[in-house]
């Protein structure tokens, strides 16, 4: 168990719909990663937030967006769903002290299809 | 030319060989690097972090890092078959994986 952990493990939406993925860092870490992971695919970059600010953004469109809370638990938010966001939504958490970035640790995912 | 590539696979040993798995990365000026393992339905986990040029072993793991090459590698030695899965390269501080090798190791 890495200490990260995701709600909800399944969700099932229709396009057009709007979707909130939460994620709870472990204990400690003060940095959070989303990725998207389609079958068969290695996960994508969606953002990452540090110290409830983005730092980075992978190549996604404005509907992905993200928050940090003080306590650094995070929400990634869809908006108008497409079908092509059917995927495994994963956080990943860490520690990260300029200019040394730890290990990313991963939540079980939270997996969503869209109709 | 993706950021991170691997082999696709499948990749198939037999029990108790070397599995040698490889990645390449394009930007230069990465300086952490990571595998992780992922079984099916599962979310990735962490094998080994590797930052400086050279080996660093761990088990029966060992990661390689050329910078120069931009290039990084996994061996697995005395592969088992619950080492049968998805081996996931990232690179850099925001992670950007590789699509991910599929290994089966065969008794």
């Amino acid at each position: 168990e890495t200490g990260v952990t995701q709600s909800p493990t399944h969700l099932i939406k229709t396009r057009g719909q709007q979707v909130t993925l939460r994620c709870s860092s472990q204990s400690g870490h003060n940095t959070v990663s989303w990725y998207q992971q389609a079958l068969g695919q290695g996960p994508q970059f969606i953002f990452q937030y540090y110290r409830e600010e983005e730092n980075g953004r992978g190549n996604f469109p404005p509907r992905f967006s993200g928050l940090q809370f003080p306590n650094y638990s995070s929400e990634l938010n869809v908006n108008a769903l497409e079908l092509d966001d059917s995927a495994l939504y994963l956080c990943a958490s860490s520690r990260r002290d300029y200019p040394h970035q730890e290990t990313q640790y991963f939540g079980p995912g939270t997996r969503l299809l869209v109709l | 030319q993706k950021e991170v590539e691997q082999n696709s696979g499948p990749l198939s040993v037999p029990e108790g060989a070397i599995a040698s798995l490889n990645c390449t990365y394009s930007d230069r000026g990465s300086q952490s690097f990571f595998w992780y393992r992922q079984y099916s339905g599962k979310s990735p986990e962490l094998i080994m972090s590797i930052y400086s040029n050279g080996d660093k072993e761990d088990g029966r793991f060992t990661a390689q890092l050329n910078k120069a090459s931009q290039y990084v590698s996994l061996l697995i030695r005395d592969s088992q078959p619950s080492d049968s899965a998805t081996y996931l390269c990232a690179v850099g501080h925001d992670m950007r994986f590789g699509a991910g090798t599929r290994l089966t190791v065969k008794p």
